[in-house]
């Protein structure tokens, strides 16, 4: 079974520019969440999906970030424009029950973003 | 609102040393307890969980309890190995309308020498 893919693996870009973060979930998976983890941090959820509806973005900057989950499977994350406090590694999972509860959560394995 | 606090790290032991990290946390109703491990170079992965009080998540030899009344969830190993170096992450879900979201501690870096 393929796991959580995402891309790109490294991103570098200057402040004020924009960028964006593409996840493909498991196959099958209802739940996709959005996290960023700056470096010496636990990961700090941004956005919840459940199918393509928004459950939980009430700690994305949405001056500056979106995200979309088109058709229920894959998402977008952008951020326009970028801040230097926004550099961090970028990690979408996955889960398969209905908003997630116990059930355990698949991490891909990020983007690291530097922000110049 | 939910949080959760790890111990203060990194941590550094000798191959089959004990190794506990502490971690506790405050949260609303009756929330679900994880411990997630990131090792060098790879993403993060669940290492053990525990959903109710008294539950013992356990597996690769680390067991952890989940005691409601001091409202920690402790990972623990008998006797560590090199290949168990990593960063080792508390985390818990409960209800409500971000229910499975995961909040998570801050880590704490383990390093076990030979």
């Amino acid at each position: 079974e393929a796991g959580v893919a995402q891309s790109p693996r490294y991103k570098i870009i200057e402040k004020r520019q924009s960028v964006a973060f593409w996840c493909n979930p498991i196959s099958g998976h209802a739940t996709l969440y959005w996290y960023q983890q700056i470096l010496g941090q636990g990961p700090k959820l941004l956005i919840q999906f459940q199918n393509n509806g928004v459950v939980d973005d009430s700690q994305l900057p949405k001056d500056r970030f979106s995200a979309e989950r088109l058709k229920g499977v894959d998402s977008t994350l952008k951020i326009q424009p970028a801040k230097l406090e926004d550099s961090a590694v970028y990690l979408c999972a996955s889960s398969l029950s209905p908003a997630g509860g116990a059930s355990e959560q698949f991490f891909g394995p990020g983007t690291r973003l530097t922000v110049l | 609102g939910n949080s959760v606090t790890q111990m203060e790290g990194p941590v550094t032991l000798s191959e089959e040393a004990f190794l506990t990290i502490n971690c506790t946390y405050t949260a609303t109703g009756y929330p679900s307890l994880f411990w997630y491990v990131q090792y060098p170079g790879e993403g993060l992965q669940l290492l053990l969980k525990a959903t109710k009080a008294d539950d013992k998540g356990s597996n690769k030899g680390f067991e952890a309890t989940y005691r409601k009344e001091t409202t920690s969830f402790h990972l623990e190993k008998g006797s560590v190995q090199v290949s168990d170096s990593a960063v080792y992450f508390c985390a818990l879900s409960s209800g409500g309308t971000s229910y499975g979201k995961l909040t998570f501690g801050q880590g704490t870096i383990l390093t076990v020498h030979p």
